[in-house]
């Protein structure tokens, strides 16, 4: 069966950075592109990017590109989420979610990962 | 970027009654890509709908979509006590893919 395996909880400061990683299992990860999303605590969703696991292509949410990088390891089937400059707002559940098409992009996600809460605090 | 308006934001009700849940869109969505979520505390959101009107697997037939443009329906017709839980609509028309704020199903 499918499986996304998040990376635990992080605390971190403000001005740091934090890597979340998302193993996937149950299936080929090439097949999928994934995607971030996160939530803060008490709020709704937000869309932060995709990862073309084939080739390593992304496309970030302009409201994250500088701060955030996504990259695989296809060899460990793993996916993961780099988001740097942390501020207080960036506390959050941090969701890797797959993309519902095969080897295709339809931008809505039928798997997620248990969440990786990430709190940023001095 | 698409603003996604759900109403109400709590829904009171009993179970085995039905729940009509509402998702606005700012602008029409194309090919009508909006789909709905459910989520329950301190779980991942689990797709219900695609394509606005499309049940994903193993979902049941009691949760159903329905709408075009910029107005969505989500319906569930009639309440088990496993639905109890916030519902979230995401349109995938317009990069950024955006989530409405959500509606809370709640137990009267």
């Amino acid at each position: 069966q499918v499986q996304l395996v998040q990376s635990g909880a992080e605390v971190k400061k403000p001005g740091a950075s934090v890597r979340v990683s998302c193993k996937a299992s149950g299936y080929t990860l090439t097949t999928y592109s994934m995607h971030w999303v996160r939530q803060a605590p008490g709020q709704g969703l937000e869309w932060m990017g995709i990862i073309n696991p084939t080739d390593g292509s992304t496309s970030y949410a302009q409201r994250f590109q500088g701060r955030v990088t996504m990259t695989r390891d296809t060899s460990t089937s793993t996916v993961y989420m780099d988001l740097s400059s942390l501020r207080s707002e960036d506390t959050a559940v941090y969701y890797c979610a797959r993309d519902f098409a095969v080897r295709g992009v339809r931008n809505y996600f039928d798997y997620w990962g248990q969440g990786t809460l990430v709190t940023v605090s001095s | 970027e698409i603003v996604l308006t759900q109403s109400p934001a709590t829904l009171s009700l009993s179970p085995g009654e039905r729940a009509t849940l509402s998702c606005g869109a700012s602008q029409s969505l194309r090919s009508s890509y909006l789909a709905w979520y459910q989520q329950k505390p301190g779980l991942a959101p689990r797709l219900l709908i695609y394509d606005a009107s499309n049940r994903a697997t193993g979902i049941p037939d009691r949760f159903s979509g329905s709408g075009s443009g910029t107005d969505f329906t989500l319906t569930i017709s009639g309440l088990e006590p496993e639905d109890f839980a916030v519902y979230y609509c995401q349109q995938y028309a317009n990069s950024p893919w955006t989530f409405g704020q959500g509606t809370k199903v709640e137990i009267k």
